[in-house]
């Protein structure tokens, strides 16, 4: 089961824009629309943020949103909030209905 | 209202064997994928496996095939994750999560599994 990539560490003043990269191969976000995004506090579980690639579940906010290419997804958080600091995990469908997590990405407001 | 119980946190020797669960509430518990999830302590989420509790249909990552079984038991709502025999290395944090349009969008609180002689 291959990994995705993602940076270490992405960091951001209030109100700026980030995004947030997710590297994939041929068996998971490049063949498949099926790629989330988590959103992780420090001792808290993770919450789900993005799902099929540009989907919020409902009570997210719209500062968030998804997109993908190729077979890289990406995750903008525009507008950032204190409260947007977290670990950021991206996650796809793979092949034999498996699943993939990346390492997971830290975002700061500076 | 919609939850994902999880037993609580297990304390074990080298060796011993495990079984945590997970108890979904609110919702068809069968109508869902339930995944488990390992975070082991400072690090990422790593995908151990899938479960389908209508017909324990499962799915495991090949990195964890061998090393846990998954199962469910329908009739009370409720995955299990089980170890035969525990090593240090599985000192981690665990979830289970429910899937919806493959992703996870119901998660646990998590079991704290700490394996020590």
């Amino acid at each position: 089961q291959s990994a995705l990539t993602q940076p270490a560490s992405v960091s951001g003043s209030p109100g700026q824009s980030i995004t947030i990269s997710c590297t994939g191969t041929s068996s998971d976000v490049w063949s498949y629309n099926h790629v989330s995004w988590y959103q992780q506090h420090p001792g808290k579980a993770p919450e789900l943020m993005i799902f099929e690639v540009t989907k919020r579940p409902s009570g997210v906010s719209d500062r968030f949103s998804g997109s993908k290419s190729d077979n890289t997804a990406s995750l903008t958080i525009s507008g950032l909030q204190a409260e947007d600091e977290a670990d950021y995990y991206c996650c796809s469908l793979a092949r034999s209905s498996t699943y993939v997590f990346g390492p997971g990405t830290k975002v700061t407001v500076l | 209202e919609v939850q994902l119980v999880q037993s609580g946190a297990e304390v074990k020797k080298p060796g011993d064997s495990l079984k945590i669960s997970c108890k979904g509430s609110g919702y068809s518990f069968t109508s869902h994928w339930i995944g488990w999830v390992r975070q082991m302590p400072g690090k990422g989420l790593e995908w151990m496996g899938i479960i389908y509790p209508r017909d324990s249909d499962i799915r495991y990552n090949p990195s964890f095939q061998g090393q846990v079984t998954i199962s469910a038991d329908e009739s009370i709502s409720t995955a299990y994750l089980q170890w035969s025999s525990l090593r240090a290395s599985d000192s981690a944090l665990v979830y289970c999560a429910r899937q919806t349009q493959h992703a996870y969008d119901l998660w646990g609180r998590g079991t704290m599994v700490t394996v020590s002689s």
